[in-house]
């Protein structure tokens, strides 16, 4: 079984500083991960993915997240906040569910809600 | 651009009703899926379909039930609808094929309030 956890529920940075969205996953194959941004009354957003290739995945908006499989992390990162940053943002991990006809498992995290001070 | 649309923003129901929500998606995806989200609890999978009337349990699906007709449309459908389905409903679709790097694309939700 696969599992996300998102170490904080809330961040809140101000404008122009390091942000940090910290995310770990269980799975028990090589899963595919996923950051999602999803801003007020909005639907999700892809900002990046990680595929078995490179282990920095770059993505939209400026971030950025490594994928550590020692550590079973996979955080998002960004070097200066924005005020547009302010959002909330899903950790997902996908594998292939052991049933089903080319079916998977896309499971997300509880959300870290970004706050961006000005 | 791909695009999802989901048939209302807001929708107020009875307890008891029948409720639809529809989706439908422009870029001839093969697989759609439907969503909740509730807050502190992320999103989380109702039901999903890889092929016109074919269709799978996610990993809430009681209470629910699904319909796929033709293949740019998805609907979900709560047969008697109970207040504890007031949440936000996200639909979305992707690609088929190597599903494991697939992104999937939302709609903008519908928000079901059952009163």
């Amino acid at each position: 079984a696969q599992s996300v956890t998102q170490l904080d529920s809330h961040v809140s940075v101000s404008e122009g500083t390091p942000v940090l969205l910290r995310c770990n996953y269980s799975s028990s194959y090589s899963p595919s991960l996923f950051w999602y941004v999803q801003h007020p009354n909005k639907g999700l957003q892809l900002l990046l993915k990680y595929t078995s290739a490179a282990t920095l995945v770059k993505g939209i908006n400026g971030f950025e997240a490594e994928f550590k499989k020692s550590e079973t992390s996979f955080h998002l990162t960004k070097p200066s906040a924005h005020m547009s940053d302010a959002a909330e943002y899903f950790c997902v991990v996908s594998e292939v569910r052991n049933s089903g006809a080319g079916s998977y498992q896309l499971t997300f995290g509880k959300g870290t809600k970004l706050s961006v001070i000005p | 651009d791909v695009k999802v649309t989901q048939s209302s923003r807001y929708l107020v129901k009875r307890t008891g009703e029948k409720v639809f929500l529809e989706c439908v998606q422009d870029m001839d995806h093969e697989n759609m899926f439907w969503y909740r989200q509730d807050p502190g609890l992320g999103l989380r999978l109702i039901y999903f379909s890889y092929d016109v009337k074919m269709k799978e349990k996610g990993d809430i699906p009681e209470g629910y039930s699904v319909s796929r007709e033709k293949k740019e449309r998805f609907s979900l459908i709560l047969e008697s609808a109970s207040t504890n389905q007031t949440s936000m409903y996200l639909c979305a679709s992707s690609v088929a094929g190597t599903v494991l790097v697939n992104e999937q694309y939302f709609g903008p939700g519908t928000r079901l309030t059952v009163t």
